[in-house]
């Protein structure tokens, strides 16, 4: 158990539905990410929060849209999605953000498998 | 821009083998670099890190050196189990400060 909760573990959905994803940390961390992990690819990026603001957006497509209530949760909401966004999301935690010098770890939920039919 | 580049999975090995995972970067600077294993249905969490050149990271028998000559930061393991089996990632921390991961190498590890 990392301290970091992912809700749903599983969800299939069609083209045209809205759904949301879920993220709960119990670390008392300041930072949160989303980040997509795909077959044969690496580790995407899709935002980062930092005391709750939005700090980093890698060119993420409109039909993700995030939202981070407070430090301790993190949603994914999810519209018109395509079948190529089909694979694992995961949340992650920090401290903070880092800076390029620190060691400083994510850690990380247990992830929710998407897949858009 | 700052990049991670690992061998191509998946491997499989005999319980108790050696076991080398490549990893080179691409960075300004020396960045933090790191491993993380993906055991199955489980999130990310970090195995090991090293913060500068030479540096060692070790952990449950694994253990990766900071090459700067090389921009290589190698994964080694003496005898693996078969509760090794996992996804591993090799990471840097970026210029913008965020992990950048490689794409990760599927273990699978035979009794």
């Amino acid at each position: 158990e990392t301290g970091v909760t992912q809700t749903p573990r599983h969800l299939v959905m069609g083209m045209t539905n809205k759904k949301s994803l879920k993220c709960e940390q119990h670390l008392g961390h300041n930072a949160m990410y989303w980040y997509k992990q795909s077959a044969k690819k690496p580790l995407e990026l899709m935002f980062v929060y930092n005391f709750k603001e939005q700090t980093e957006n890698n060119s993420v497509p409109s039909r993700f849209s995030p939202e981070c209530p407070n430090s301790s949760h993190l949603f994914l909401h999810l519209h018109t999605l395509q079948p190529e966004d089909s694979a694992l999301y995961l949340c992650a935690s920090s401290q903070d953000p880092g800076t390029p010098s620190t060691n400083e770890k994510l850690f990380f939920g247990s992830g929710t498998q998407l897949s858009v039919l | 821009g700052d990049s991670v580049t690992q061998m191509e999975g998946p491997v499989t090995l005999s319980e108790e083998a050696f076991l080398t995972i490549n990893c080179t970067y691409t960075a300004t600077g020396y960045p933090s670099l790191f491993w993380y294993v993906q055991y199955p249905g489980e999130g990310l969490q970090l195995l090991l890190k090293a913060t500068k050149a030479d540096d060692k990271g070790s952990n449950k028998g694994f253990e990766a050196t900071y090459r700067k000559e090389t921009t290589s930061f190698h994964l080694e393991k003496g005898s693996v189990q078969v509760s090794d089996s996992a996804v591993y990632f090799c990471a840097l921390r970026g210029s913008q400060g965020n992990l950048i991961f490689g794409k990760g190498t599927k273990l699978s590890v035979k009794p």
